[in-house]
């Protein structure tokens, strides 16, 4: 079926070190892959996307990049914070119908 | 902070009650949405407003009754629950309909407990 499978489910790593997350995607129609990033209490913020014209997006310490060919994208924090830490979700279109279809997240832990 | 605002950010309800949960966008966006996340799980589609009208409902039980009054509002009606609906309820909209052309911006969600 149509699904976004995330990884890891969770990670740990030490302020200013890099963390990457990793989603793969079944739907080959897929041309749009952003990333939420949700903290507690609150709804999934939008930190960057990228359609699948180009293979790599940078904003400042985040980076995304895609490989159409092996229908997975990439999450990469450098020089992480504590206040980093938080859920992050990658998700694709998938279906004919208008739907976003969210991987199963990632629990991200910077520790001091 | 988001530019969804839902109220109310908590609700609690018997299983008999009738109560509406509410959103709000004023960024002229013309796709509204309802999700809905349980602890420690992404987030699920229920249902797609399209220029006001109801364009996706992904077989949502009909305890749970969308309305769009108009292009900046969205209610959630719901009546008779159960506990298993207890969850996060989150609103989101977008510029234009279909998550292939523009994002989704998301609200911070009411939480509610149906005892």
């Amino acid at each position: 079926g149509e699904n976004v499978e995330q990884h890891p489910s969770t990670l740990s790593v030490q302020e200013g070190d890099s963390a990457v997350i990793k989603c793969t995607y079944s739907d080959s129609a897929s041309n749009y892959f952003p990333w939420y990033k949700q903290e507690l209490g609150k709804g999934p913020q939008l930190i960057i996307d990228i359609r699948s014209n180009v293979g790599e997006k940078k904003d400042q310490r985040i980076a995304v990049t895609l490989n159409k060919t092996a229908k997975h994208f990439s999450l990469h924090i450098t020089e992480t914070q504590p206040e980093d830490s938080a859920v992050y979700f990658c998700a694709a279109p998938t279906g004919t119908a208008s739907k976003l279809t969210f991987g199963t997240g990632t629990r991200l832990q910077v520790t001091l | 902070d988001t530019e969804v605002t839902q109220t109310p950010k908590h609700l609690v309800m018997g299983m008999t009650n009738k109560k509406s949960l509410k959103c709000e966008q004023h960024m002229g966006h013309r796709a509204m949405y309802w999700y809905k996340q349980k602890a420690k799980k992404p987030p699920e589609l229920m249902f797609v407003y399209s220029y006001e009208k109801l364009s996706i409902n992904e077989s949502v039980p009909s305890r749970f009754s969308p309305e769009c009054p108009n292009s900046s509002l969205l209610n959630l009606h719901l009546h008779a629950l159960q506990p298993e609906d207890s969850a996060l309820y989150l609103c989101a909209s977008s510029q234009e309909p279909g998550p292939r052309s523009s994002p989704l911006h998301f609200g911070n969600g009411t939480r509610l407990t149906v005892t």
